[in-house]
């Protein structure tokens, strides 16, 4: 089975631009979640995607969205570009909805952005 | 909310060398943990992970992890470590709807 995949791999950009990040989680996976990861801040949980509805949401600014498909493909944005964007953006996606319990979570390689 | 607490940034052990990465957490109910590893521009892999039972729990690659509810702790092991091993780990806790805290990671490095 194939594992998660995250398009592009890399990619740079400028100030002020806007960007779509794209993962496809592993087949029969409807949860989805975005990470950034960056040296200073580490793993920081951005949202995550179920029945393409975002259900739960970190603690960044409006420009980080994000959507998911119905084939739970999920796509994110960053909108108005500043240098501390620059990160690796990870993608995660887990089998079942998490209720009480938290549900394991797959990694795809990550799409490292760089905004110059 | 919960968090994780990982003391130690950079850890080297010689190869053929024990291994214990350390792991704090703070939660004020059952603590779901991980344990993952992320070799150089690579996504995180699951090594194991603990939802409840046994608190000795094996994973992949020859790593343990022990949990340890009077200490706050999810220390990860390994009785003999290869070069391969080389990567930076992360300790997770997880509470319901995958809302994840990830640990600010240890990096390991591994000594010929």
């Amino acid at each position: 089975k194939a594992g998660v995949t995250q398009t592009p791999r890399y990619l740079i950009k400028t100030r002020g631009q806007q960007v779509t990040l794209s993962c496809s989680p592993i087949s029969g996976h409807r949860s989805v979640s975005w990470y950034q990861q960056t040296p200073g801040q580490g793993l920081q949980f951005l949202f995550e995607y179920f029945s393409e509805t975002q259900r739960n949401k970190g603690n960044f600014p409006g420009r980080f969205s994000g959507r998911q498909f119905s084939n739970s493909r999920s796509e994110m944005n960053v909108s108005t570009l500043e240098l501390g964007d620059s990160a690796l953006y990870l993608c995660a996606s887990s089998l079942a909805p998490g209720s009480s319990v938290p549900d394991t979570q797959y990694f795809g390689p990550g799409t490292r952005l760089t905004v110059l | 909310a919960q968090s994780v607490t990982q003391p130690d940034i950079h850890i080297t052990v010689s190869e053929g060398a024990s291994l214990e990465l350390r792991c704090n957490y703070s939660y004020g109910a059952t603590p779901y943990l991980f344990w993952y590893v992320q070799s150089p521009g690579q996504g995180l892999q699951l090594l194991l992970k603990y939802f409840s039972g046994d608190t000795l729990v094996q994973g992949i690659k020859g790593f343990e992890a022990e949990f340890k509810r009077s200490q706050s702790s999810f220390n990860l092991r390994k009785p003999s470590v290869h070069w391969s091993d080389a990567a930076e780990y992360f300790c997770a806790v997880g509470a319901g709807n995958n809302d994840m805290r990830f640990g600010a990671g240890t990096r390991l490095t591994v000594k010929p």
